[in-house]
């Protein structure tokens, strides 16, 4: 079974600073897609990018990046100069064709002003 | 507004109850997805169904079930209720022809608690 391990529950950054968070999966496919997901305090679930496995270029968006190494199962999240609205959970997901959608357990990221 | 429409927002109930959640997915969605994320933990996977069909079954309790009709809504039910039944019901709606990804777009979720 695919799993999918946050090894950091919480990271703190200051404002204007870039963090990463870091995300490794175990899976046997070659072709897959990998996701982040931000959950602010109002609970919401909101798509923060994702990444097609295929692809060897990491995913960006605007101030988000990623680093995926696919041989090594890492798919680590940037966030380059933090905001105090990138407070939230972020969850590291994983999916492969159109099974479920597997998720870690969060990295509860606080921003300091 | 995701587009994913999840009532009711908030539901207090007692133990051994029963309560049915309703989901309505994005407009032309055809894939449902129930997600269930208690206190500061991950979600888990509940079920899903593709076009009124279940397609996949986690670690669903034989407690709880779920439909998904003609209209393609959702209704998640849950009996026998116990404290430990608390938590956010998310529902989840995609349509895995429309992209190469199967992009999952969540409601707002439906928060339980059993008192």
């Amino acid at each position: 079974a695919q799993t999918v391990t946050q090894s950091q529950p919480e990271m703190s950054v200051q404002e204007a600073e870039t963090v990463t968070l870091s995300c490794t999966y175990d899976t046997s496919e070659s072709d897959y897609y990998l996701f982040w997901y931000k959950q602010p305090p109002s609970r919401q679930m909101i798509l923060v990018i994702r990444q097609e496995a295929y692809k060897q270029q990491n995913a960006t968006e605007n101030r988000f990046s990623v680093n995926f190494q696919k041989a090594a199962k890492s798919f680590s999240l940037k966030i380059s100069d933090s905001q105090l609205g990138d407070a939230a959970m972020y969850f590291c997901a994983y999916l492969f064709g159109n099974e479920k959608l597997t998720f870690g357990t969060g990295t509860r990221l606080t921003i300091i002003p | 507004d995701s587009g994913v429409t999840q009532t009711p927002k908030h539901l207090i109930t007692a133990t051994g109850q029963r309560v049915t959640l309703r989901c309505s997915p994005r407009s032309g969605d055809l894939s449902v997805y129930w997600y269930q994320q208690s206190l500061d933990q991950g979600l888990q996977f509940l079920i899903q169904y593709y076009n009124g069909e279940e397609r996949a079954k986690g670690n669903i309790l034989e407690r709880f079930s779920a439909q998904q009709f003609p209209d393609l809504h959702s209704e998640l039910n849950l009996s026998s209720l116990e404290l430990g039944d608390s938590a956010l019901y998310f529902c989840a709606s995609s349509d895995p022809l429309s992209s190469g990804a199967n992009v999952l777009t969540f409601g707002a979720g439906s928060r339980l608690t059993v008192l």
